[in-house]
């Protein structure tokens, strides 16, 4: 079956405090792994698309990397305005167009 | 820059009322889906719409129908409510099914 894990689910960190978010899948051939951003009240917002295993992308203080098991959204340098939600979703081969999501990981950060 | 609109942003119904919650995005994306999200759980796909005239069902249709009225706009209607419907909606839409899929600030739906 096709699964997606986040971890932690919930990440408080001082302004300034470098950390990392963990998406861990496993599926039946990935066809991409997306990361929204979700503020409350909010529609989850679109950060990156990511195919193969190696790829990285950057945007603002946002990293995302991808291996064949995982992925990693590591956040440099945060500011309060970086607290959000973070979902992961992944695309599989056989599923169609379908996204399945992760459960999320809340990020607070505090100045 | 409306992207996806969804309306209404709130609805409070009593258990076997119908209802339509309305989706229209302004990107000419061919594909649209319908999600709910529910404290605890990751959102879930109800159903979904290639292109415009198909419809398929996601993981948790029970319940649901939907319309692709036109490329633009994609319905989804409770028949007879019930509490376990109680969610917030989000409908999302892509370029193909490959792209990323951008959604609406959702519907808040509470059923009584």
């Amino acid at each position: 079956e096709d699964q997606v894990t986040q971890s932690p689910e919930a990440l408080r960190l001082q302004e300034g405090e470098s950390s990392s978010l963990n998406c861990s899948y496993t599926v039946s051939g990935l066809r991409g792994l997306f990361w929204y951003r979700q503020d409350p009240g909010k529609g989850p917002e679109f950060l990156f698309t990511l195919y193969s295993a190696g790829e990285e992308k950057e945007k603002e203080r946002l990293k995302a990397t991808l291996t064949k098991k995982e992925s990693f959204l590591h956040i440099t340098a945060p500011k309060p305005e970086d607290s959000a939600t973070y979902l992961c979703a992944v695309q599989a081969n056989q599923a169609g167009t379908a996204l399945i999501f992760g459960k999320g990981t809340t990020l607070s950060v505090s100045s | 820059n409306a992207g996806v609109t969804q309306t209404p942003k709130f609805q409070v119904l009593k258990t076997g009322q119908s209802m339509t919650l309305q989706c229209a995005q302004d990107m000419n994306h061919n594909s649209m889906y319908w999600y709910r999200q529910d404290p605890g759980m990751g959102l879930r796909l109800i159903y979904y719409s290639a292109s415009e005239g198909t419809t398929d069902k996601g993981e948790v249709p029970n319940g649901y129908n939907v319309s692709r009225l036109n490329k633009r706009e994609f319905s989804l209607r409770l028949e007879s409510a019930a509490p376990s419907q109680t969610s917030v909606y989000f409908c999302a839409s892509s370029y193909t099914g490959n792209q990323p899929q951008h959604f609406g600030d959702g519907t808040r739906l509470s059923i009584l």
